[in-house]
């Protein structure tokens, strides 16, 4: 299994700023996801982050609010744009190799905090 | 639009008992399933896969699957207090995965 590190932990930031979120993978690996999980709720895709290429955005989501970068087969990162306290919620990257049979692995989270 | 469905929680359970989780899914075409536990303040982790019709067991782990009936379910047996936790049910989109709302597990001691 990969082995995903993300930074920052958690972070509390004022509304209209930026963040980004770094996500680490141990191995090479095809795909790269982004979740958002919001207090109480189960997990929503963000987007896919393609290396080499745009990222895939699900639908509600769309670059200028959540611009993705991929820039190898190790590494990605999301901002979260112009904060509002609704993006407060815990950010999820996940890898997954690719396979007939898909499956993903978590890194431990960003918790956002927006002010 | 496609929707994977979980019991709804939350689940309590004595130790030693056995926890039943229940996922039905509505994609025909979904070709993997996966059982993913998440312990409260912390990110998802994978507890089982499972790809053909039938029983897969991993220690106190059963996973069943039933692509006719579009479903799929966990047993832990011999519950823990460890077990104590959120399941998410998970089913491929093609390339993606597609979780559902989860159940929280108590296991009481």
């Amino acid at each position: 299994s990969a082995v995903i590190s993300q930074k920052p932990s958690r972070d509390i930031c004022q509304r209209g700023t930026s963040l980004t979120i770094q996500c680490q993978v141990d191995s090479q690996v095809t795909m790269m996801f982004w979740y958002r999980q919001q207090p109480g709720q189960s997990l929503t895709l963000i987007a896919t982050a393609n290396q080499g290429s745009e990222a895939t955005y699900e639908s509600g989501f769309v670059i200028d609010k959540f611009p993705i970068s991929r820039p190898n087969l190790t590494f990605s990162t999301l901002t979260v744009s112009n904060m509002s306290p609704e993006d407060s919620s815990i950010y999820l990257c996940s890898a997954g190799a690719q396979t007939i049979q898909e499956t993903q692995y978590f890194g431990p989270g960003t918790r956002l905090l927006v002010l | 639009q496609k929707e994977v469905e979980q019991n709804s929680g939350p689940l309590s359970v004595p130790e030693g008992a056995i926890a039943s989780l229940n996922c039905t899914y509505s994609d025909r075409g979904s070709q993997s399933f996966f059982w993913y536990r998440q312990y409260s303040g912390k990110s998802p982790e994978l507890i089982m896969s499972i790809y053909s019709n039938g029983d897969k067991e991993d220690g106190r782990f059963t996973a069943q699957l039933n692509k006719a009936s579009q479903y799929v379910s966990l047993l832990i047996r011999d519950s823990q207090p460890s077990d104590s936790a959120t399941y998410l049910c998970a089913v491929t989109e093609g390339y993606k995965l597609s979780f559902g709302a989860g159940t929280t597990v108590t296991v009481r001691a």
